[in-house]
């Protein structure tokens, strides 16, 4: 497809279980984010990759969320030991490096974790 | 300290006016981007338009326009002849220096009939 393609885009899961959050990027943009969006709030920044290394990783909130780009496309936000308080849209987006590098982002995915 | 500050958390406006959604940012950089999204109840979020710090002209994209005001460190949008489908949550984020963009907490915008 042209656009960003995450999935799943629901995932329910019980407390304590480890999920894994795909996301496509836009093909040809080299750089790749992961956000998180709580209802009622703005997304807030989780990691950025350029190719195929975190070029910034500062929001990620604890050692229970890692995230990976092995080839420099798409990724994978991986969740250990989820809590209540993961319960967010996870927001995959994608851009190229020059210009005013806009992110094109996808439609998210939904984790609720019981 | 909150880099990006929307103080209306919901605004509403009626069919066919002009529509100023407020945004102002923090930042010691002097090369900076300003962005605006749009993210309708569906929850995609949509580009509306950009302003670089170091554009002379406010930016336009049809109906959206950008009144930025460096020394205030404002950049609102305004919408003009506002429709019912423009009806959403507004966010405006900025870039500084690295490539992250920040995001502010929105304004809800509903248009009237």
């Amino acid at each position: 497809g042209a656009g960003v393609s995450q999935t799943p885009s629901n995932k329910v899961t019980e407390k304590g279980k480890y999920v894994e959050l795909r996301c496509d990027p836009i093909s040809g943009h080299t750089a790749l984010y992961w956000y998180r969006q709580s209802l009622g709030q703005g997304p807030e920044f989780l990691i950025y990759f350029q190719g195929t290394g975190a070029a910034d990783d500062s929001g990620l909130p604890n050692d229970r969320f890692f995230a990976v780009r092995p080839e420099g496309s798409v990724s994978t936000l991986k969740i250990q030991r989820t809590e209540r308080g993961d319960s967010a849209v996870y927001l995959c987006a994608s851009s190229l490096i020059g210009g005013k590098r806009e992110l094109f982002f996808g439609e998210g995915s939904r984790l609720t974790v019981l | 300290a909150q880099k990006i500050t929307q103080t209306q958390p919901g605004m509403f406006v009626q069919e066919k006016e002009a529509v100023t959604l407020d945004c102002t940012y923090d930042t010691s950089d002097p090369s900076y981007g300003l962005f605006w999204y749009k993210q309708p109840s569906s929850g995609e979020m949509i580009f509306l338009i950009y302003q670089g710090s170091y554009d002379q002209q406010n930016a336009t994209e049809g109906r959206y326009s950008l009144n930025f005001q460096k020394a205030r460190k404002s950049a609102n949008l305004v919408i003009s002849a506002s429709q019912l489908g423009d009806s959403a949550m507004y966010f405006c984020a900025m870039r500084e220096g690295g490539n992250k963009l920040v995001f502010g907490a929105g304004t809800i915008l509903r248009v009237k009939s």
